[in-house]
C-alpha cells in the first residue's frame, strides 16, 4: 500500500507538552511529507522531508526519517491549543508529481 | 492572491441529481486532484490531473467524473450512480518535484 499510516489515531496533552506523532509506511519512497488538517477545513502542507535527510526541523516542528524501518516522526515542541488539529503523513514515491494517498491521520487535541 | 478556490462551500443534493463542484486555482500548477474525506477517515483519491486535457482515476472513481479543458480548473461531477455521495470533497493542487500540495478550503456535499 502506498499509504502512511499514523499512530497513535488519538492524542491528548496540555499546553506546553510536546506532542510526538508516528508514521509508517511499506514501499520505497522519494520523499515524505506531513500536512494539518484543522476541523471542517483543507489540509496545510507542514513538511517534506527527502529519502536522503534523516531529521528536519521547522519553527517548533522537528520532523524525523528512518527508511530502513520505514517510518517517520513529528514532533511538535511547546504545543499550544491552536496546534490542535488532525496531522496526516503522505509519503511520495518520486520525485515528479505524487499521487498522495492519506491515511486516517492522528488527532491531536491541546488542552489550555 | 495566488490560491485554491473551492466552491460551493456547502451543496445539497437530491437523490438521482448530478451535481458540479467547482476548483479553480491560480498557482499556475500543473497537477489537480480531488479527494473525498468521510467524517473521522483519511482521504481518497477519485481522480486526478497532471495535465491539460488528460485525467486519470484514483481509487474511488466509480460515480464521479472530471475534466480539465484549461489550467485553471477542474471540475468534479457527483453522477447519480454515486451512492452514497455525502461526503467532504477537497481539491488540491501541485508542482513537479519535491513539493508539497496546496488544498482548497473544500465543498461539502450533502444528500437530502
Amino acid at each position: 500500500s502506498q499509504q502512511g499510516e499514523e499512530d497513535p489515531q488519538a492524542l491528548s496533552i496540555q499546553e506546553g507538552e510536546n506532542a510526538t506523532m508516528n508514521c509508517s509506511y511499506k514501499t520505497s519512497i522519494n520523499n515524505l511529507q506531513w500536512y494539518r488538517q484543522n476541523s471542517g477545513r483543507g489540509l496545510v502542507h507542514l513538511i517534506l522531508i527527502r529519502s536522503n535527510e534523516r531529521e528536519k526541523h521547522s519553527g517548533r516542528l522537528r520532523v524525523t526519517l528512518d527508511t530502513s524501518k520505514k517510518s517517520s516522526s513529528l514532533l511538535i515542541t511547546a504545543s499550544r491549543a491552536a496546534d490542535t488539529a488532525s496531522y496526516f503523513c503522505a509519503p511520495g514515491l518520486r520525485g515528479g508529481y505524487n499521487k498522495l494517498i492519506f491515511g486516517a491521520g492522528t488527532r491531536l487535541a491541546v488542552h489550555p | 492572491d495566488g490560491g485554491i478556490t473551492q466552491s460551493p462551500k456547502y451543496l445539497f443534493r437530491k437523490e438521482g441529481q448530478n451535481v458540479t463542484l467547482s476548483c479553480e486555482q491560480n498557482l499556475n500548477h500543473d497537477a489537480m486532484y480531488w479527494y473525498r474525506q468521510d467524517p473521522g477517515q483519511g482521504l481518497r483519491l477519485i481522480y486526478y490531473s497532471q495535465i491539460v486535457n488528460d485525467f486519470q482515476k484514483g481509487d474511488i472513481a466509480e460515480g464521479y467524473s472530471v475534466s480539465r479543458e484549461k489550467k485553471e480548473s477542474f471540475p468534479l461531477t457527483v453522477t447519480s450512480a454515486q451512492k452514497n455521495p455525502t461526503a467532504f470533497y477537497l481539491c488540491a493542487t501541485a508542482l513537479a518535484g519535491l513539493y508539497g500540495y496546496t488544498f482548497g478550503s473544500g465543498t461539502r456535499l450533502t444528500v437530502v
